[in-house]
C-alpha cells in the first residue's frame, strides 16, 4: 500500500515568492495535517483538515493557507516567503473519525524540503 | 500554551536499556504519543498512551502518569538501528499533535 506522498521533495525559492506544496494521504484516510520542522526541532503544527474542512490551525501567520480536495489530497500554500520559512514541511494523514485524532496514529510523508534564498 | 520537555541527547550502548522522559503542560490533553525519526526520514509512530500506565510493543514500552504530567519511552535491547530522534507529542482532540523538541539517541557498539 502506498504511504503518504508529498511533492516536490525539494524546492528552492527566493524571498517574496509563493509556493504550493502537495500531499496525497494514504487511501482511506480522510484527515490530513501539515507540520513545519526546522532543523533540530520537533514538527510544529500548521493545519488540520478533515472532509475538506479546516479543523485546526497552529500559530502561523495568514501567509500560510491550505485546502483539502474531494479526493482528500491537500495543498499547503505559503505567500510572501521569508528566509525563516526554510524548513521541512511534513504532511500526515490519519484514520480520524469525526475529525478527531484521538488514539489515531499520524502517518507522515517524507516531506518537502523548502529552501529560501 | 502547550509545551513538552524532553532531554536533548541520550547515549547508550548496544543491548542496554534507555528511558527517555517527557513532561508536558498542555490544555485539552487526551494522551501522549511517541514518534521516531531517523536523519532525513519521516517521523514514524511508535506508541500512544491514552490512559495511565504502561503500554508495551515489542522492545518499546511507553508510560503515562496524568497526575504527574509525565511520560516516558523505554527502549530495551538497544540496536544500532535505534539511533534516531525520539519525540513525545501530546494529543489534543480535534487538533493535531504538539511535539516536544526531540531527544537524539545515539547507540554505541
Amino acid at each position: 500500500d502506498a504511504g503518504v506522498t508529498q511533492s516536490p521533495t525539494h524546492l528552492i525559492k527566493t524571498r517574496g515568492q509563493h509556493v504550493t506544496l502537495r500531499c496525497s494521504p494514504i487511501s482511506g484516510h480522510k484527515s490530513v495535517s501539515w507540520y513545519q520542522q526546522v532543523l533540530g526541532q520537533g514538527p510544529q503544527f500548521i493545519f488540520q483538515y478533515y472532509e475538506k474542512e479546516e479543523r485546526g490551525r497552529g500559530n502561523f501567520p495568514d501567509r500560510f493557507s491550505a485546502r483539502q480536495f474531494p479526493n482528500y489530497s491537500s495543498e499547503l500554500n505559503v505567500n510572501a516567503l521569508l528566509l525563516g520559512d526554510s524548513a521541512l514541511y511534513l504532511c500526515a494523514s490519519s484514520l480520524s473519525r469525526g475529525g478527531t485524532t484521538i488514539n489515531q496514529p499520524q502517518h507522515f510523508g517524507d516531506g518537502t524540503r523548502l529552501s529560501i534564498l | 500554551g502547550q509545551s513538552l520537555e524532553q532531554p536533548s541527547e541520550v547515549t547508550a550502548v548496544e543491548g542496554a536499556i534507555v528511558q527517555i522522559n517527557c513532561t508536558y503542560q498542555t490544555s485539552g490533553f487526551y494522551g501522549l504519543s511517541w514518534y521516531q525519526q531517523h536523519d532525513g526520514g519521516a517521523p514514524t509512530f511508535l506508541s500512544y498512551n491514552g490512559l495511565d500506565g504502561l503500554e508495551e510493543t515489542g522492545r518499546f514500552s511507553s508510560f503515562l502518569s496524568r497526575s504527574d504530567s509525565y511520560g516516558y519511552l523505554l527502549l530495551q535491547e538497544l540496536q544500532m538501528k535505534d539511533s534516531a530522534s525520539y519525540f513525545c507529542a501530546s494529543v489534543e482532540g480535534r487538533r493535531a499533535l504538539t511535539f516536544g523538541s526531540g531527544t537524539r539517541l545515539q547507540v554505541q557498539p
